[in-house]
């Protein structure tokens, strides 16, 4: 079975500061990894995806994230946030058998001017 | 990208009655889609996966009879909330996952229904 663990379940940060959202995950076998974003009342919106190759992976609106093996880890990260930026940012895992994503329990992301 | 529509996006109903709530993969053909259900600050729950032509699985907790699914065609499950309550009010959640292709495990979401019972 798999699980996902996000440490921070609030953060905020000012405009134009970098944020990492922390993300590690637990599972006997290999996994795809995913970051949606969620605005109020609205559904998810894929931010990027791990599903093999290069450990780094580029994304939608800047954002960015590093697959790391070792540490299970999966962390997002932005350079320099925007206002726009404040939402629900929720990490996901899957096996490659296909199986419903499970989700992190998110991480409310306040971006302050 | 794909996209998935999902309606209503809000419903309110009286306690007792039942709410059908559709999704639709637009573009894609969806053999496998998802129902997600995600109280106010939480995270989604997963409650059914729905496979086109046959029964849907539900997750251990949630109630087949009071949770409705049914996978009738590739591009289109339905949700129906049977005799609903006010503690079925909740964010309700598809997610389609395209059959053809390597299956890369990402899911398509839907915009979400609110249901709100009186």
């Amino acid at each position: 079975a798999q699980s996902v663990t996000q440490l921070d379940s609030q953060v905020p940060v000012f405009e134009e500061a970098p944020v990492e959202l922390r993300c590690n995950y637990s599972s006997s076998v290999s996994v795809y990894l995913f970051w949606y974003v969620q605005y109020p009342n609205q559904g998810l919106q894929l931010l990027l995806k791990y599903l093999s190759g290069s450990t780094l992976v580029k994304g939608i609106n800047g954002f960015e994230a590093e697959f790391n093996k070792s540490q299970t880890s999966f962390h997002l990260r932005k350079p320099s946030v925007h206002i726009s930026d404040t939402a629900e940012y929720f990490c996901a895992v899957t096996s490659q058998a296909g199986t419903a994503l499970i989700f992190g329990k998110g991480t409310t992301l306040s971006v302050s001017s | 990208g794909a996209v998935v529509s999902q309606h209503p996006s809000r419903v309110i109903c009286k306690s007792g009655t039942s709410v059908k709530i559709e999704c639709r993969s637009l573009d894609f053909q969806a053999t496998t889609m998802f129902w997600y259900r995600q109280f106010p600050k939480q995270s989604l729950m997963l409650m059914a996966t729905s496979n086109e032509g046959s029964k849907a699985t539900y997750e251990q907790g949630v109630e087949k009879d009071k949770f409705l699914i049914n996978h009738a065609s590739l591009t289109l499950s339905t949700l129906t909330v049977t005799s609903a309550h006010p503690e079925d009010s909740s964010f309700y959640i598809c997610s389609a996952r395209s059959g053809g292709g390597r299956n890369t495990g990402e899911l398509f979401f839907g915009e979400g229904s609110r249901l709100t019972v009186l």
